[in-house]
């Protein structure tokens, strides 16, 4: 069946780099947008990037541009996040999610999601 | 960025209730609008799509309407399991924006 599958839970320290790895199966990897969406502790869902999985490029949030990173590997169906200068506020549960075969589609479906604590 | 106003934040409703929530959009999005569920500890799921697209495998007690700014979220007669977070979200612009969220509470 489709479905994305992402990596564990991580705890880092403020300034240090989270990488978060989303596995794709269950249909042809690129042809679908992947979109990443954070969740704060007890808040609602914001918008992070995405990534064009056939080309490679990217969009980013404004907030965050300079300090995301999103890269995909075709040979295993891989996408990755990785986002660097980690502060408190940064401490989220992180999903990935399959967009459409157009930038203008809903999210389909998602991923476990991955929680990242940014704590000293 | 669009933004995009959820209303109301929360709801205290019954079980068999009708129940709306309602999305308005800073600028017209056309039909590019959808809504999701997101229950405690799970991920968000697809319910609408285009505004008024029933996701497949969403009961049809389920129904999206609207276009242009102004977008409602109806649940005919809720049931236990429909007591979650709801979410629209607008696709119009790729710098994608989501509503605040509604929680629908237990009366």
């Amino acid at each position: 069946q489709v479905q994305l599958v992402q990596s564990g839970t991580e705890v880092k320290k403020p300034g240090a780099s989270v990488r978060v790895s989303c596995k794709a199966s269950g249909y042809t990897f690129t042809s679908y947008y992947i979109h990443w969406v954070r969740q704060a502790p007890g808040q609602g869902l914001e918008w992070m990037g995405t990534l064009n999985p056939s080309g490679g490029t990217t969009t980013y949030a404004q907030k965050l541009q300079g300090r995301v990173t999103m890269t995909r590997d075709t040979s295993t169906g891989t996408v990755y996040m990785e986002l660097s200068s980690l502060r408190s506020e940064d401490t989220a549960i992180y999903y990935c999610a399959r967009g459409g075969q157009e930038m203008a589609s809903a999210f389909d479906i998602w991923g476990q999601g991955t929680m990242v604590t940014v704590s000293s | 960025d669009i933004q995009v106003t959820q209303s109301p934040s929360s709801l205290s409703t019954s079980l068999g209730d009708r129940v709306t929530i309602t999305c308005r959009a800073s600028q017209s999005i056309s039909t590019y609008l959808n809504w999701y569920q997101q229950k405690p500890g799970e991920a968000p799921k697809l319910l609408i799509y285009a505004a008024s697209s029933l996701q497949s495998g969403v009961p049809s007690r389920f129904s999206g309407s609207g276009s242009g700014t102004d977008f409602t979220l109806t649940i005919s007669s809720l049931q236990p399991e429909d007591f979650a977070i709801y979410f629209c979200q607008q696709s119009y612009s790729t710098l994608y924006t989501f509503g605040q969220g509604t929680k629908l509470e237990i009366k």
